[in-house]
């Protein structure tokens, strides 16, 4: 069982927005703004897409946006594309855990 | 470019131990912690273990302490994870991941070393 939860799956249409939400607790979400968030497409490794709650790295689409409010953080991924479809994971320090991930959210572009 | 190549996996009976290893390149190794994260056939990532950039700090998840250690060699650019008394809860991908300068997030990650546990 993670430490945060997510929605199993989300899907969408192409051009679309989506919410993938990433709820803990006040011990990790809703204590610390050190929320990121990772894609992963099949048989691939994980890529940062957010970090610190809503900054993006560099070269990541401005399509994805992060959010957080109280114990729970969002993603966003506007005008949904096929490249679009992966998992997805959060991602939260955790006081006396140090780093806990969500369960993963599989993202259909139908 | 940063680049992570993990070593070292491959079928261990349970009760076994193996090393895994993580080679570094594109940037300055000692002045980064480093993580190792895994993820067991069709499951999600779970966070194994952290090293400070000196080494002198280390922490472990719930599920590795005890049996697994971290540690790096700065000077060949290397993080290592030595794990013992293996089950087959263990078998995952073991992925190498750089923190940022912040230690907030994971920066980079490698492609992955699989462990196998089966008799």
């Amino acid at each position: 069982q993670s430490a945060l939860t997510q929605p199993a799956s989300v899907s969408g249409s192409p051009g679309q927005s989506i919410t993938i939400s990433c709820t803990g607790t006040s011990s990790d979400v809703g204590n610390y703004n050190i929320v990121s968030w990772y894609q992963q497409h099949p048989g691939k490794a994980p890529k940062l897409m957010i970090y610190e709650g809503d900054r993006r790295p560099a070269g990541v689409s401005t399509r994805f946006s992060g959010s957080r409010s109280g114990n729970t953080a969002s993603l966003t991924i506007s005008g949904l594309q096929p490249e679009d479809e992966a998992h997805y994971y959060c991602s939260s320090y955790a006081t006396g855990i140090i780093w806990a991930f969500g369960g993963g959210t599989k993202v259909t572009v139908v | 470019e940063v680049r992570l190549v993990e070593s070292g996996g491959g079928l261990v009976q349970p009760g076994g131990s193996l090393r895994l290893s993580c080679t570094a390149s594109g940037f300055t190794f000692s002045s980064y912690a480093m993580n190792w994260v895994r993820q067991a056939p069709g499951k999600g990532l779970e966070w194994v273990s952290s090293i400070g950039g000196s080494g002198g700090s280390k922490y472990y998840a719930g599920s590795a302490q005890g049996r697994f250690s971290i540690s790096r060699d700065n000077s060949k650019n290397t993080l290592y994870l030595q794990m013992k008394s293996l089950t087959d809860d263990d078998t995952a991908i073991y992925y190498c991941a750089k923190s940022d300068y912040s230690n907030h997030q994971f920066d980079s990650w490698g492609q992955g070393t699989l462990v196998t546990v089966s008799s």
